[in-house]
């Protein structure tokens, strides 16, 4: 299967300030999504953004997939985008890969 | 719209016994994948069900097996149970056509936490 390489690993930010998460991957992928994960676990959708630049208010995401990685900018943060983010990437007729995921504190 | 439901919340499970997981697909998807989540990781891909077949298995032992039901709806059954067995287990749904190119996005139910003492 595929290696997806979330970094940073750690990220913590003073309220207000903007941030870059990177998902790299190993191989040519036709799926990949951004997902926020809550302090209860549930996994809720940012992006699927295989290719391409999608915006979601001050969320943003860009996918090159032809140089294999993604990038999730978040703007102006607040206390409520703590938590962690995971990229998860499929090739072609395959399984979802997810990374190790991005730990964000945000504080007030 | 409802989305995709999981039960049970919490199970707590002996070492060596049996366990059941439940999970209905949201509205209008027909395919259900399941996920473990160990602590402190990604989730990682235990298989795929789609017309009522296991289509992809990820690198987990014959003691975790499936199925789906005919309204979609899935059962993802550990037998055996050891303690590496507790975890988070998340299922998804997507609305997928096999073979070839497939683009599909997965939508995640709240999980069953289950812990094996």
């Amino acid at each position: 299967g595929i290696q997806v390489e979330q970094s940073p690993p750690d990220l913590i930010l003073q309220e207000g300030a903007n941030s870059t998460l990177r998902c790299n991957f190993s191989d040519s992928v036709n799926n990949l999504q951004w997902f926020h994960q809550n302090p209860w676990g549930q996994l809720i959708n940012l992006f699927y953004i295989p290719s391409g630049t999608k915006q979601n208010g001050r969320l943003s995401a860009t996918t090159v997939a032809t140089e294999r990685y993604s990038l999730l900018y978040i703007s102006s943060s607040q206390t409520t985008d703590s938590g962690v983010y995971f990229c998860a990437a499929s090739p072609p007729g395959n399984q979802f890969y997810f990374g190790t995921g991005t730990s964000l504190t945000v504080i007030p | 719209d409802a989305g995709v439901t999981q039960s049970p919340t919490h199970l707590i499970k002996t070492r060596g016994q049996q366990v059941t997981l439940r999970c209905s697909p949201k509205s209008g998807h027909d395919t259900v994948s399941w996920y473990q989540q160990a602590l402190g990781q990604g989730p990682q891909f235990i298989f795929q069900y789609y017309e009522e077949e296991e289509r992809q298995r990820g690198n987990f032992p014959d003691r975790f097996s499936g199925h789906q039901f005919p309204n979609y709806s899935s059962e993802l059954n550990v037998n055996a149970l050891l303690l590496g067995d507790s975890a988070l287990y998340l299922c998804a749904s997507s609305s997928y056509r096999w073979g070839g190119r497939s683009s599909y996005e997965q939508y995640f139910g709240p999980g069953t936490r289950l812990t094996v003492t």
